[in-house]
């Protein structure tokens, strides 16, 4: 157990609705990290924070956005969903997000849009 | 740009074999980079890193990888495989200093036959 939670597992829903994705980063871990994992893509980036403020951004749509609170959990929000934003959404945390430390990954939540 | 290569989509390899997943990278000066394993339904788990010093890195459940400046690799290797390493193996960068932008491989699925 990585020690990051992450809700729900699994999600369906239909093209043109909004859902949100919830993290918790593991206790004492101030980064969180969100990616997107589908077949065709790979792993991709999307967006980090640190303590609740936006760090870096990677290849996230503008219909995407994300949050993290100030007790540390982080939330991504999808909107105006669109078939090809089925896939496995995986939050990872760690302690500073300096570049020498390890993520921790949770179990991630896997999208079905029909 | 950083980006990373793992120019074999699968491995097999005969359990009690040694085995080697490959990985080459591409960043502006001395990276930090690191081995994930993904195994089915689960989040990423860290294996190994390497920040600086010696280029043979030892990680997790017996695996090491060997960083070469020269030929810009970082080959994961195992002396003797097991059936329960069969998963999927991620190589990422990392520009050193300051925080993660991290950048992760396609990801090459290592199967090891009883």
């Amino acid at each position: 157990d990585s020690g990051v939670t992450q809700t729900p597992k699994h999600l369906i829903t239909a093209t043109g609705q909004r859902v949100t994705l919830r993290c918790s980063p593991r206790s004492g871990d101030l980064s969180v990290y969100w990616y997107q994992q589908s077949l065709d893509q790979g792993l991709q980036f999307l967006i980090q924070y640190y303590n609740g403020e936006e760090r870096a951004k990677g290849n996230i749509l503008e219909r995407f956005s994300a949050q993290q609170f100030p007790d540390l959990h982080s939330e991504l929000n999808l909107s105006s969903l669109e078939l090809g934003d089925s896939a496995l959404y995986f939050c990872a945390s760690s302690v500073t997000g300096a570049a020498n430390e390890k993520l921790f990954f949770g179990s991630g939540t896997q999208l079905s849009v029909l | 740009a950083q980006s990373v290569a793992q120019p074999e989509d699968q491995v097999n390899v005969a359990e009690g074999n040694p085995l080697t997943v490959k990985c080459t990278y591409s960043v502006s000066g001395n990276p930090y980079l690191f081995w994930y394993v993904q195994y089915p339904n689960r989040g990423l788990q860290f294996l190994l890193k390497y920040i600086t010093g010696d280029n043979l890195v030892k990680g997790s459940y017996g695996f090491e990888a060997e960083f070469n400046k020269s030929q810009t690799s970082f080959h994961l290797k195992k002396p003797s495989a097991l059936v329960s390493d069969s998963a999927l193996y991620f190589c990422a960068v990392t520009p050193p200093g300051g925080y993660q932008k991290v950048t992760f491989g396609t990801g090459t699925k290592l199967q090891v036959i009883p």
